[in-house]
């Protein structure tokens, strides 16, 4: 298995909701990032996890809360969004470490209304 | 010519010419530079790599070339088909971080 699935593939969401994203990997891939990508921009970093702990949040507002129970598995939970938040949401696997093998899914595309 | 190295963020290619893409960087400290290809509707796919401590790699149909002193990367794809179609993404790893660069949208014409 050398894929990463995301699911649900499509979310529409209030701003008063909570919802969650799922990420899944079975490649053995230590490493597991969060991307948001925005229409026609390039994807931009929001957390990476190494060895199922969070070693890197760039700054994302406490509304997106991410979450790795297992080395196969990674979450986003989502409460109290806004409209500005809707976009393409990548999730990737990469082996550990100083790597540039990253592996990534085909996204959740989420509205908030 | 003053275009050399230039970023355009759209690229039309006539089916069974080569492309040229063009990104610059920002980090000179970077480990790696990679081309990504995304399609409609997907996730980037990986394409090409190239460490820092090189100028050139060649992969099937793909070329990348890097230049540390302008810090300027390109990637060339030989004969170019419609399956090509897709917007490309230059990024650098670095620190533990892969960041994008702005994108670049092929269309190939028939």
């Amino acid at each position: 298995d050398t894929e990463v699935t995301q699911t649900p593939k499509h979310l529409v969401m209030g701003m008063t909701n909570k919802k969650s994203l799922k990420c899944e990997q079975h490649m053995g891939h230590r490493a597991m990032y969060w991307y948001k990508q925005k229409a026609k921009k390039p994807p931009e970093l929001m957390f990476v996890y190494s060895y199922e702990k969070l070693s890197i949040n760039e700054s994302v507002p406490s509304r997106f809360s991410p979450e790795c129970p297992n080395s196969s598995l990674l979450n986003l939970h989502l409460h109290a969004l806004q409209p500005e938040d809707s976009a393409l949401y990548l999730c990737a696997s990469s082996q550990a470490g100083r790597t540039n093998g990253y592996t990534f899914g085909s996204g959740t595309r989420l509205t908030v209304v | 010519g003053e275009n050399v190295g230039l970023h355009l963020p759209t690229l039309s290619v006539q089916e069974g010419d080569n492309s040229i893409i063009n990104c610059a960087y920002s980090n000179s400290a970077s480990d790696y530079f990679i081309w990504y290809k995304q399609e409609s509707g997907k996730g980037p796919q990986f394409i090409i790599d190239i460490r820092s401590n090189m100028d050139k790699r060649q992969g099937q149909r793909v070329t990348v070339l890097l230049n540390k002193t302008v810090k300027h990367l390109s990637l060339q794809i030989a004969a170019t088909q419609p399956g090509d179609s897709a917007v490309y993404f230059c990024a650098e790893f670095n620190d533990y971080k892969l960041s994008f660069g702005a994108g670049t949208t092929v269309t190939v014409r028939a």
